[in-house]
């Protein structure tokens, strides 16, 4: 079983939708949690981070279910820029060695 | 406007070729990380180091010599490298190296292996 699994899709919506990428980890032990953003032939850069209790930052809502090793991450109101790969990580251990799943592409269409 | 630059942005090396790729970041930040990334894989870590020490390689064949001079710059000297080397190498950087700290990350050095 991967560490981090995820749908790689692609997902393909029109502009406005509201999209949902799910996530599993396998180590129960996992410690903190992160959604990436990787542009084509460019360089992941933090999206947010992921709490226990939920988080949003503007139309980006993520979610974190401990028993159920599940991260998700909700796009509202699509827009062509989201458009790219997102990428779950999990984290853990005094290395604070990231674990990356292979990303889910998102492309939003006009 | 990244905080770590990574130079080069393309190599292309032969088998027998040594090369270098450089990272340095203006973030203040201890610890530097570099990754693998391979088409259709997820990121792999190869190397961390924190404040200038290796405390992690995951068991990346010698042919990858890392280097940590200070704490802003990192290197990866590659020496006859094999075709599956081909990738893009990350670089990244944390403030230390809690787990709760998201890493930043260069734009990478794609390396092609002839």
């Amino acid at each position: 079983r991967k560490e981090v699994e995820q749908d790689p899709g692609p997902f393909n919506v029109p502009e406005g939708a509201t999209v949902a990428f799910n996530c599993t980890y396998s180590n129960s032990a996992s410690q903190s949690f992160f959604w990436y953003r990787q542009d084509c032939r460019k360089e992941p850069k933090l999206l947010m981070s992921v709490y226990s209790s939920g988080n949003e930052d503007g139309r980006f809502t993520a979610q974190l279910n401990r028993a159920s090793q599940y991260i998700s991450l909700l796009i509202r109101d699509s827009k062509l820029s989201d458009s790219a790969t997102y990428l779950c990580v999990v984290s853990g251990g005094a290395t604070n060695k990231l674990i990356f799943g292979t990303g889910t592409l998102l492309a939003v269409q006009p | 406007e990244t905080g770590v630059t990574q130079t080069p942005r393309h190599l292309v090396m032969g088998m027998t070729n040594k090369k270098s790729l450089k990272c340095e970041q203006h973030l203040g930040h201890n610890a530097m990380y570099w990754y693998k990334q391979s088409a259709k894989k997820p990121l792999e870590l190869m190397f961390v180091y924190s404040l200038e020490e290796r405390v992690e390689n995951n068991s990346v064949p010698s042919r990858f010599s890392p280097e940590c001079p200070n704490s802003s710059h990192l290197f990866l000297h590659l020496h006859t490298l094999q075709p599956e080397d081909s990738a893009l190498y990350l670089c990244a950087s944390s403030p230390g190296t809690g787990s709760s700290q998201p890493q930043h990350f260069g734009d990478g050095t794609r390396l092609s292996i002839l």
